[in-house]
């Protein structure tokens, strides 16, 4: 597609449910993102899948937070058991490849989800 | 730990102003630097910085990186209303997270007419 895309754009669940964020990346891009924004603050980064290879999880801030990348393309972030702090807009990036010149990552319009 | 940190937080002034945003880091084994403007949602892409002393422009909007200091500014000369948003500062390091960036808290720009 023309840009990075994610769904829902908005979504407001119970504490204790589950939910799926989804993120279309560019056509060819490679390499895959997942950032957390909470009110005020910067993004924090959570995990990235480049290619093949086995992902980098290690912004993950529990193991309630898991992301599958499937094909090589669409990318599933799943927060279980969700908690109030976990309320926050979830952007999802891409690149074509994650270290070399063409690493410029581009965003999605990002999730903004809500835990009441 | 990585870290970026910007200043100002945040920022007003009047249209045709010129503003400085300022971004420094500490990181190991630094790649590159990046800014972005955040208006809702979406960073969008400004510029992306890897060697020292080598001015990067667009319009209004320039920026430069001084690696042997470890930071990096962002001018906008001439400012309009439409440049109101949050400027991001990321940076990207080697090691294990080679793929990740780094981002600082931003700075809040508001540009009354």
């Amino acid at each position: 597609g023309a840009g990075v895309s994610q769904s829902p754009s908005n979504k407001v669940t119970e504490k204790g449910k589950d939910v799926e964020l989804r993120c279309d990346p560019i056509s060819g891009h490679t390499a895959l993102y997942w950032y957390r924004q909470s009110l005020g603050q910067g993004l924090e980064f959570l995990i990235y899948f480049q290619g093949n290879s086995a992902p980098d999880k290690s912004g993950l801030p529990s193991d309630r937070f898991s992301a599958e990348r499937t094909g090589g393309s669409v990318s599933t972030l799943t927060i279980q058991r969700t908690q109030q702090e976990d309320s926050a807009v979830y952007l999802c990036a891409s690149s074509f490849e994650s270290g070399g010149p063409a690493q410029t990552q581009y965003f999605g319009p990002g999730t903004r989800l809500l835990v009441l | 730990e990585d870290k970026v940190v910007q200043s100002p937080l945040s920022l007003v002034v009047h249209e045709g102003d010129t503003v400085t945003l300022n971004c420094s880091y500490e990181v190991t084994n630094f790649r590159s630097l990046l800014w972005y403007k955040q208006e809702k949602k979406a960073p969008t892409f400004l510029f992306m910085l890897t060697s020292s002393g080598i001015e990067k422009k667009s319009g209004r909007l320039s920026s430069i990186l001084d690696k042997k200091e470890l930071f990096s500014i962002l001018n906008i000369t001439a400012t309009q209303t439409g440049d109101s948003a949050v400027y991001l500062c990321a940076v990207r390091s080697g090691g294990t997270s080679y793929g990740k960036l780094t981002f600082g808290q931003g700075t809040i720009l508001t540009v009354h007419p």
